[in-house]
């Protein structure tokens, strides 16, 4: 069965630079997720979109944002890169209105700033 | 900030050996999720429980929603090495667009 693709895996950026992490739902899942994930911590919860539309916004900063285009894939754009970005970027996917069912991650895009 | 709690936050062991984690909010999750993580990979869920009280097993996990919506735990029976990874448990409120609230995490090691 299809997953939800991250890309890319891997990114290491320089301080001040700008990332985009992009996200491919599962197909026919109408919503997605981004979380972010420090070193040794828990997943924490940045934004999402419903049909193209933000639905719920967490802890994301303002250099960060977000949309999703028509075919439901997902962009994270993230602007002047601190040390402290560096992180697991996942992105998960479902299906409005089957609540958790069918609520799948990622496997996520490792950022390193330097 | 954070909103669950989750206990231990590391258990070291023996191949065979039962595991028992536990998570507590303040707040009242309709939904209860249990889910694992490997080294790089993204959490994959386990167990999903929906009612109060509920005790819902899979394989060799069992996991228990609380009377009060604010606690649950997880056991993990007859425990073997592909069993390490870190163990989380999450919340979803009633009504919410799908936003997971995760607990800190529980980071399990199996020695064979």
């Amino acid at each position: 069965a299809a997953g939800v693709i991250q890309s890319p895996r891997h990114l290491i950026k320089e301080k001040r630079e700008t990332a985009t992490l992009k996200c491919y739902p599962i197909p026919r899942h109408d919503t997605v997720y981004w979380y972010q994930q420090g070193p040794g911590q828990d997943p924490q919860f940045l934004i999402s979109f419903y049909e193209k539309m933000q639905s719920d916004k967490g802890s994301i900063p303002d250099r960060f944002s977000a949309q999703q285009f028509s075919d439901y894939h997902s962009e994270l754009n993230m602007s002047s890169l601190e040390l402290g970005d560096s992180a697991l970027y996942f992105c998960a996917s479902s299906l409005a209105g089957q609540g958790i069912k069918g609520y799948t991650f990622g496997s996520g895009t490792r950022l390193t700033v330097v | 900030g954070q909103q669950l709690n989750q206990s231990p936050q590391s258990m070291f062991i023996q191949e065979g050996e039962d595991v028992s984690m536990n998570c507590t909010s303040s707040s009242i999750f309709n939904t209860w999720l249990w889910y694992k993580q490997d080294p790089g990979e993204g959490p994959v869920l386990l167990i999903a429980l929906y009612k109060a009280g509920e005790l819902t097993s899979n394989g060799r996990l069992t996991a228990q929603f609380g009377i009060t919506r604010k606690d649950s735990f997880l056991n993990i029976s007859a425990s073997i090495p592909s069993d390490v990874g870190i163990y989380f448990c999450a919340g979803l409120y009633s009504g919410n667009t799908g936003k997971l609230i995760f607990g800190q995490g529980t980071t399990l090691q199996v020695k064979p």
